[in-house]
């Protein structure tokens, strides 16, 4: 039972547009969200995060938008770069109590072609 | 200051062997969990380690498991090993628990 799902196993985007990458939980217990991005032969690096008491959080080219009743997270990345192609994780957590441990989604893998 | 390492990066075993991992987290970081991720699954959380004690447990068989040290150096292990153990196990650190994680580049496990 998934309880983080990245229902876009691939994206193709062309440079300079945007880039919107979904994800959808289940567990109404989250609290936190978090974006990792993924290169081959590296570990996750983290991107941005988004505490439910907020609805957007920006950071540079990259905006995380949260729907809390829909169960729904993505992010956006504006003007999309041959640098940003990797696979990005969407996160999640329920910091509020004592089970705390991070969920994470299957992945989008992001190729923006030059 | 220095990410996180782990050891070793790549590691090919057989079939009902044994095999040990290591994590070394950022200084000062207590918090270190351990992820498998195989293709189409994502990370999927093995368990988590704060100040010596586990903390939180994911769904994986008794064949797995941890250990940290007082310098909040990691071990995993995994015992009996079978094919589907093939993925790449990575390694997260973190101040505590309420923050982003830094991730190792993970060790590759191959089981023949």
């Amino acid at each position: 039972d998934q309880q983080v799902k990245q229902n876009s196993p691939s994206l193709s985007v062309q440079e300079g547009r945007i880039s919107i990458l979904n994800c959808d939980y289940t567990n109404s217990m989250f609290d936190y969200f978090l974006w990792y991005k993924k290169y081959p032969a590296e570990g996750p690096t983290f991107l941005i995060s988004i505490s439910s008491i907020k609805d957007k959080n920006e950071d540079g080219r990259f905006t995380v938008f949260l729907n809390k009743s829909a169960k729904h997270l993505s992010l956006h990345i504006v003007p999309s770069q041959p640098g940003d192609s990797a696979v990005y994780f969407c996160a999640a957590s329920a910091m509020k109590t004592s089970y705390d441990k991070v969920i994470f989604g299957p992945g989008t893998s992001l190729s923006v072609i030059p | 200051k220095a990410g996180v390492t782990q050891t070793p990066r790549y590691l090919i075993k057989t079939r009902g062997q044994q095999v040990t991992l290591s994590c070394s987290p950022i200084s000062g970081h207590r918090s270190v969990s351990w992820y498998q991720q195989t293709p189409g699954q994502g990370l999927q959380f093995l368990f988590e380690y704060f100040s010596e004690t586990q903390r939180n447990k994911g769904n994986f068989p008794g064949r797995f498991s941890g250990r940290q040290f007082s310098n909040s150096r990691s071990e995993m292990n995994v015992s009996t090993l079978e094919l589907g153990d093939s993925a790449l196990y990575l390694c997260a650190s973190s101040l505590n628990k309420k923050n982003e994680q830094f991730f190792g580049p993970g060790t590759r496990l191959t089981v023949l």
